[in-house]
């Protein structure tokens, strides 16, 4: 079965970087968008942007160009994005999710915690 | 960007009763491309609907989707507890991916 197993909790100092990870395992990995969504307590849901790890090729919502950096590794079926400069507004729960374009996104990860703070 | 803007952002039902949200969008989208997920605290969103009116696997038989061009709803037919959940609509016909803001529901 399909599923996506992100990394653990973050707590980060404000302009640190952070890395966080969502494994994938039960489909092709190599087929199909990964995209990230970012969601800050109370508040709804945003898209950071996505990437095909075939090619490596990725898309990002201009508001988050600079902040967040999307890599996957084929190999180990691990799909990656960097955050960096961080700050309080970072803080928020990072979800991967597979596909969201023709039949939305079945598959989501658990959720990863970010707290920036000193 | 496609802009999708929910309505209303928060409302309250009673159980058994017929519910709507809908979800307006600032171009037209493609049926194919317009989707529905709740998500309850703590968890990550579920897929409810596909490409406007599809019903995910798992998902009861009560929830419904419709739509076309620039303007979309999502209906509970009988409103049960375990309904209470934020609604959200998402667009994946163009970048960025856009959400709608979100629909609180509560029950009465």
């Amino acid at each position: 079965q399909v599923q996506l197993q992100q990394s653990g909790a973050e707590l980060v100092r404000p302009g640190s970087s952070v890395k966080i990870s969502c494994k994938a395992s039960g489909y092709a990995f190599s087929s199909y968008w990964m995209n990230w969504v970012k969601q800050r307590p109370g508040q709804g849901l945003e898209w950071i942007g996505q990437i095909y790890p075939g090619d490596g090729d990725t898309n990002y919502n201009g508001k988050f160009k600079g902040k967040a950096t999307l890599t996957a590794d084929k190999s180990s079926s691990t799909a990656y994005m960097q955050l960096s400069s961080l700050t309080s507004e970072d803080s928020a729960v990072y979800f991967c999710a597979r596909g969201l374009d023709y039949y939305g996104s079945f598959y989501w990860g658990q959720g990863t915690t970010l707290t920036v703070s000193s | 960007e496609i802009v999708l803007t929910q309505s209303p952002t928060t409302m309250a039902a009673s159980p058994g009763e017929k519910i709507t949200i809908t979800c307006s969008a600032s171009s037209s989208i493609s049926s194919n491309y317009l989707h529905w997920y709740q998500q309850k605290p703590g968890f990550s969103p579920k897929l409810l609907i596909y490409r406007t009116s599809n019903l995910a696997s798992g998902v009861p038989a009560r929830f419904s989707g419709s739509g076309s061009g620039t303007s979309y709803s999502l209906t509970i037919g009988t409103m049960e507890a375990e309904d209470v959940a934020t609604y959200y609509c998402q667009q994946g016909s163009s970048i960025p991916r856009t959400f709608g803001g979100g629909t609180k529901l509560e029950i009465k």
